[in-house]
């Protein structure tokens, strides 16, 4: 596609719920990333997926936290048993072959609330 | 450690006042440097970056030029407008695929 999509765009869930945060690459983008933001937070480095190659989890910050791409495109992060803390903006990106020199193309996020 | 430093927000001003946003760095070899911008309701989009040491980033009447004796990265515009009011992110490269990201710096234009 012409950008990374996100969705969705926003999520509620109850406290102890699972949920499931998709990301589409821009077609071509061989490197794909999840961060964190939250609220007067920087972006927190989640895990970081490249090619073929065995992804980079060392941002998730606990054993509820998984993600997993399909086909070298889409991805989907999975919350288990969510938490308050869990509430952020969780941020999908991606990158062509060339590296981070060249930058990052962010999706426009997707806001997630625990309740 | 390797970690972006970003002046704290929120930061203030008039319309076609100056702009210094500091950000300074710490990393073990000689990062990429970025800017990243998130306006209100939009995903980060990349606004300049520098590759190596005394480069200068430029992009909408920003820049940023990477000084490697001080480990730093300050954004600066010479007029800013009402339009520019957004969130603004330091970040560096970490390897050849990682970003780390300071903690962004919110800027309001008062017209």
């Amino acid at each position: 596609g012409a950008g990374v999509s996100q969705s969705p765009s926003n999520k509620v869930t109850e406290k102890g719920k699972d949920v499931e945060l998709r990301c589409d690459p821009i077609s071509g983008h061989t490197a794909l990333y999840w961060y964190r933001q939250s609220l007067g937070q920087g972006l927190e480095f989640l895990i970081y997926f490249q090619g073929n190659s065995a992804p980079d989890k060392s941002g998730l910050p606990s054993d509820r936290f998984s993600a997993e791409r399909t086909g070298g495109s889409v991805s989907t992060l999975t919350i288990q048993r969510t938490q308050q803390e869990d509430s952020a903006v969780y941020l999908c990106a991606s990158s062509d072959q060339q590296g981070v020199a060249y930058g990052y193309t962010f999706g426009s996020g997707t806001r997630l609330t625990v309740v | 450690g390797n970690s972006v430093t970003q002046m704290e927000g929120p930061v203030t001003l008039s319309e076609e006042a100056f702009l210094t946003i500091n950000c300074t760095y710490t990393a073990t070899g000689y990062p990429s440097l970025f800017w990243y911008v998130q306006y209100p309701g939009e995903g980060l989009q990349l606004l300049l970056k520098a590759t190596k040491a005394d480069d200068k980033g430029s992009n909408k009447g920003f820049e940023a030029t990477y000084r490697k004796e001080t480990t730093s990265f300050h954004l600066e515009k010479g007029s800013v407008q009402v339009s520019d009011s957004a969130v603004y992110f330091c970040a560096r490269s970490q390897g050849a695929q990682k970003l780390v990201f300071g903690q962004g710096t919110r800027l309001t234009i008062n017209p």
